[in-house]
């Protein structure tokens, strides 16, 4: 099972972007990269998945390089509401495990 | 569509009694998980279920928790006895097996065993 490596927490001011980066050097060729947001008293949510380059929806962009080996997620100019914590996972035969994600704090 | 539906939303009890949390599943999909949150150990996998066979129960802490799923629509995660070191917030999530990767989550039931 592929093992990943994020920060424990990061700071922000509001209107900046955010990049957090982590870290699976063992990832299988089939696995996918997967980001769930989680808020305050409530379930953790999807917000963005990818096999390999960029992607990009409406909530983050995803950023892999080739050896696939790290990936970041990008928010574009965060705001209060962004404050959450932020779960990177990677597929593998077992269902998604979850470690303890880095905790995102927007400051006004 | 009304998303997976958890209830309660919190349970108070004391220790040695027995607790039921319920899940309602999205309709449609075919995998339900049962995960538990706490500060220090973050969000564990207890169970999880396909097409409501128990597939791997390996995170299950003890014998006093007990897991089952009688149809599609409706599971329930059972503790007896609950103890103190039990208090944390239960999550169900479900999802589709050709969207294995993407979870739906419940809103959580907050358990806190006295």
């Amino acid at each position: 099972l592929a093992k990943t490596t994020q920060p424990i927490s990061m700071d922000s001011y509001e209107g900046q972007e955010v990049n957090i980066t982590c870290s699976h050097n063992n990832i299988a060729t089939n696995d996918y990269i997967t980001w769930y947001q989680q808020f305050p008293s409530q379930g953790p949510r999807f917000i963005i998945q990818g096999y390999k380059t960029k992607v990009t929806n409406e909530v983050a962009s995803l950023f892999i390089p080739a050896d696939r080996k790290s990936s970041t997620l990008s928010l574009p100019r965060v705001s209060l509401s962004d404050t959450a914590v932020y779960y990177c996972l990677v597929k593998g035969n077992t269902p998604l495990v979850f470690g303890k994600g880095t905790r995102l704090s927007v400051i006004a | 569509d009304a998303g997976v539906i958890q209830s309660p939303r919190h349970e108070v009890t004391e220790m040695g009694q027995e607790v039921t949390l319920r899940c309602k599943p999205i309709s449609g999909h075919d995998y339900l998980f049962w995960y538990r949150q706490t500060m220090m150990r973050g969000l564990e996998l207890l169970i999880y279920f396909n097409n409501n066979v128990p597939i791997d129960d390996s995170g299950m802490p003890e014998d006093r928790f007990s897991a089952k799923m009688p149809n599609a629509s409706f599971s329930t995660l059972k503790i007896q006895p609950s103890e103190p070191r039990d208090s944390a917030v239960y999550f169900c999530a479900s999802s589709t097996g050709t969207a294995y990767e993407k979870l739906f989550f419940g809103s959580g039931t907050q358990l806190s065993v006295l």
